[in-house]
Parts: structure tokens; sequence; C-alpha cells
């Protein structure tokens, strides 16, 4: 019963490398998240995906993009690194439906030096 | 677009002391809200929800919340603390439109003293 699972936990990347952060569900759900965690201003959207094939921004998307391999893997890339890009990730997932809360993974911690 | 709002970034409470987290929510539809916790360096996990079946809302750990439409509160509850609680606990709420995404407060610190 893995739940949420996001690979890598840590990571550190010079300015301007790439990376792309991996999460996968096993709960069957249909929409997946990616949320980043910085100090003082709680966990802001980065992009989320309402079912398979659909992908949309959230509050915070510059400077990122997503894949929805499928239903089960949701894919977090940084193009470009740039320091204001260190922060923790979080993936989440939920299904369909008002009343259900996130389930999230254990995040990544990415530091952009 | 819905929002909360958490006051007080940190709150310190003694062990056996109760525990009040405050979030007030702005929405013009009925809100369905969420209190999720967060230990060090672990993940964010579900407490409790309100999705309007009850005003007051049990949760895990002894948790509980009490919806209060005439105040736009949703307020986290917790007779006595214990040691285990200290942690970040964040509260929700989840867009009634589009993709029904969740929208967090800034979090709230909880440091309980022994």
């Amino acid at each position: 019963n893995a739940g949420v699972t996001q690979t890598p936990k840590f990571q550190v990347l010079k300015t301007g490398q790439s990376m792309t952060l991996q999460c996968a569900q096993d709960m069957n759900h249909n929409s997946m998240y990616w949320y980043r965690q910085d100090p003082g201003m709680g966990l802001r959207l980065i992009y989320y995906s309402a079912s398979e094939g659909t992908t949309d921004k959230g509050e915070v998307p510059n400077g990122y993009n997503v894949s929805r391999l499928n239903k089960r893997e949701f894919s977090l890339r940084l193009e470009s690194a740039a320091p204001s890009q260190t922060s923790v990730y979080f993936c989440a997932s939920t299904p369909t439906g008002m009343t259900y809360g996130y389930t999230f993974g254990s995040g990544t911690r990415l530091t952009v030096v | 677009a819905q929002s909360v709002t958490q006051l007080g970034s940190h709150v310190s409470v003694s062990e056996g002391a109760l525990v009040l987290l405050r979030c007030n929510y702005s929405s013009s539809v009925p809100p369905y809200l969420f209190w999720y916790v967060q230990y060090p360096n672990q993940g964010l996990q579900l407490l409790l929800k309100y999705t309007s079946a009850a005003t007051l809302v049990k949760g895990i750990n002894g948790f509980e919340a009490e919806f209060k439409k005439s105040e736009t509160s949703f307020h986290l509850t917790k007779p006595s603390a214990h040691m285990s609680d200290a942690a970040e606990y964040f509260c929700a709420v989840r867009d009634s439109g589009g993709y029904q995404k969740v929208t967090f407060g800034t979090g709230t610190k909880l440091q309980v003293i022994p």
C-alpha cells in the first residue's frame, strides 16, 4: 500500500541544469497535483492534471513543465533550474469529487546553487 | 477564488493544555474545508474534513473542528495537547468550480512545551 511515491527525495542542482521529478500513485486516483512549499508561504500549486491526458497551470507554473504519462504517473520537469526554484516539492493525488482530501507524497527537497 | 487565512504562524501550548488553531475562509458558496498536519520532513496528512454533513467534525489523533458559517471559521481544537502533536498544521479549501483544486493557508506551527 504505497500511496504516492516521489523520487528523488533530495537533489542538488547547479543553475541551468535540468531535472525531472517523478511521482506515481497506486490508488487509481484521477487527479494529480504538483505543489511547492516555501517557508511562510504555505503550498502553492504549480500544475495539476484533472485526469489522464489533461494538464493545466496553477499559481506558479513559470519555469516548469509537466507530463501525465498515464493514470499513475505525473512528472514535473525543470528545464533550466534557477536558485528561486529551491524548495520542497510535493505531489498529491485525489479521486474526482469535492469531498475528497489529497494524499501526499513525502516530498522532494531541491536545492539549486 | 476561495481562500483561507490562518491566524498565527506559531502557537505554543503546554502539554495537557487546550490546542486552538484558527482558520477563516472566504467563499461565496458552501465550502469544502480541510485540515492537514505535517510532521518534520514528511508530507501532509489529512486530519479531518468538512463536507456539509455535520458542523462538528472529528478527525484523527483527537482533533476536531467546528464549521461556523456566521463567522466564516473552521478552527481546529484538541482538549489536551500531547508532545507528539508538535507539527505544522494547514487549513485548506477546495474550489467548487473548475478542477476542484485545493488552496492552502500559510500554516501554523504548533509547539508543545513539556
